[in-house]
């Protein structure tokens, strides 16, 4: 069965430094969304991504984070200067087709945890 | 806001009883509502979704939906140990590209 996959599982890095988290969503699959959840705390939605470009972002996606579907199958999360906050686990999901009535499952993948020294 | 409201538990159940969780969302326009499970360290797994008012029967989960109320539930039936986890509730947001608004979880714990 085709599922979202992430890399790494585990990240540590210091403060300041950056970070590339990435994601192969499922092949056919044409919405990508990340997902971010510190410990503990709810799964907060960061961003949406179609047709090669941000289609919604939430107050937490500030100009520290960018999203880039560099080669037509990966779609990476980049931190530019991490902060302590930013540890967390980060998911990755992907839709078909993001059309129709009714919102289409969301498949995650299973996560990337960031700890930031 | 959108805000979704979960008990946070624990709840504890012995096996083999049915566990009952509740959802209340704020969101009048959401149309798809979404259960998952969450193991710890793990990745939100999809459970059950249902889009129309009524009753939607899954094997041993059934989700149960009024939109009057604003109100989704997910009953399990017959509990097993390994139904132990952080149920998520997730009304897809009506005014989004398909984004996601999560409640915080409840925990399920089930003993034997």
């Amino acid at each position: 069965e085709p599922e979202v996959t992430q890399t790494p599982s585990h990240q540590v890095t210091q403060m300041g430094q950056e970070v590339i988290l990435r994601c192969v969503p499922i092949s056919n699959h044409l919405y990508f969304y990340w997902y971010r959840q510190i410990l503990g705390q709810k799964v907060e939605f960061l961003v949406s991504f179609y047709n090669n470009e941000i289609s919604e972002k939430s107050e937490i996606f500030d100009d520290q984070f960018s999203v880039e579907r560099p080669d037509g199958s990966n779609f990476t999360l980049k931190i530019r200067s991490t902060k302590l906050e930013d540890s967390a686990m980060y998911f990755c999901a992907s839709i078909i087709t993001g059309t129709g009535a009714f919102q289409e499952t969301q498949y995650f993948g299973p996560g990337t945890r960031l700890l930031v020294l | 806001q959108k805000e979704v409201e979960q008990n946070s538990g624990p709840l504890s159940v012995p096996e083999g009883a049915i566990a009952s969780l509740n959802c209340t969302y704020s969101d009048r326009g959401s149309q798809s509502f979404f259960w998952y499970r969450q193991y710890s360290g793990k990745s939100p797994e999809l459970i059950m979704s249902i889009y129309s008012n009524g009753d939607k029967e899954d094997g041993r989960f059934t989700a149960q939906l009024n939109k009057a109320s604003q109100y989704v539930s997910l009953l399990i039936r017959d509990s097993q140990p390994s139904d132990s986890a952080t149920y998520l509730c997730a009304p897809g947001f009506s005014g989004g590209y398909n984004k996601l608004i999560f409640g915080a979880g409840t925990r399920l714990a089930v003993h034997p």
